[in-house]
């Protein structure tokens, strides 16, 4: 079946550290992958997406690779901040019939403590 | 602009009754799901409307899990008789159709739901 699975459970880095965040998927037939941030008390809030036929995204201080040959997707996180402690949840979205229906398919998380 | 809100934010109830979970999506979104995470786990999809139409339901784990979005507002999902195994947190998450396969889900901050 689909799913979306997270190599570590949790990760620790100092302040100013970078931070990288790993996922694998199994569906390739993906078309967008997400990554969530949710801070305690809070639902997932959007930090970045990428399309399946992308390999490489850029934001503010993020970027997603994606690697399709062996279906992987990471999260760095640049000069990571005691504001970036949260759990991250990779997430992958599939059009139905390449409309806009769908569903995400999340990732088990990863809590991410960023030492002052 | 408001978020998408959830009501209540906490529900301890005993097995056997019932409860009445509500969202009310950011103004003008079509597109509304439930999705909720049962303790250890992933957040995993329940069900989809557009407006006030169930265009995926394929989640719900059984007929005691009722969801309506009478008018396309508001949503209610409704557990009954509740179970132990519904414990979790429940999130709401509603988009807007901006042509793309991927319209960015904006989540809750979710019902948190204790059956004993």
């Amino acid at each position: 079946g689909e799913s979306v699975g997270l190599h570590l459970p949790t990760l620790s880095v100092q302040e100013g550290d970078n931070s990288i965040i790993n996922c694998a998927y199994s569906n390739s037939a993906s078309d967008y992958f997400i990554w969530y941030k949710q801070e305690s008390g809070k639902g997932p809030q959007f930090i970045i997406d990428i399309r399946s036929n992308m390999d490489k995204r850029q934001g503010q201080r993020v970027t997603v690779l994606l690697n399709k040959t062996v279906k992987h997707l990471s999260l760095q996180i640049a000069a990571t901040q005691p504001g970036d402690s949260a759990v991250y949840f990779c997430a992958s979205f599939r059009g139905a019939g390449g409309t806009s229906y769908g569903k995400l398919t999340f990732g088990q998380g990863t809590i991410l403590t960023v030492h002052p | 602009e408001a978020g998408v809100t959830q009501f209540p934010s906490h529900s301890v109830i005993e097995k056997g009754q019932t409860v009445t979970l509500r969202c009310d999506p950011i103004s003008g979104h079509d597109n509304l799901y439930w999705y909720r995470r049962v303790m250890g786990k992933e957040i995993k999809f329940l069900l989809h409307f557009v407006k006030e139409s169930k265009q995926d339901e394929s989640g719900m784990p059984n007929n005691r899990f009722l969801a309506e979005r009478t008018g396309g507002t508001y949503s209610t999902l409704k557990v009954q008789p509740a179970e132990l195994e519904d414990s979790g947190v429940y999130f709401c998450a509603s988009s807007q159709d901006r042509g793309r396969i991927y319209n960015e889900q904006f989540f809750g901050p979710g019902t948190r739901l204790t059956v004993l």
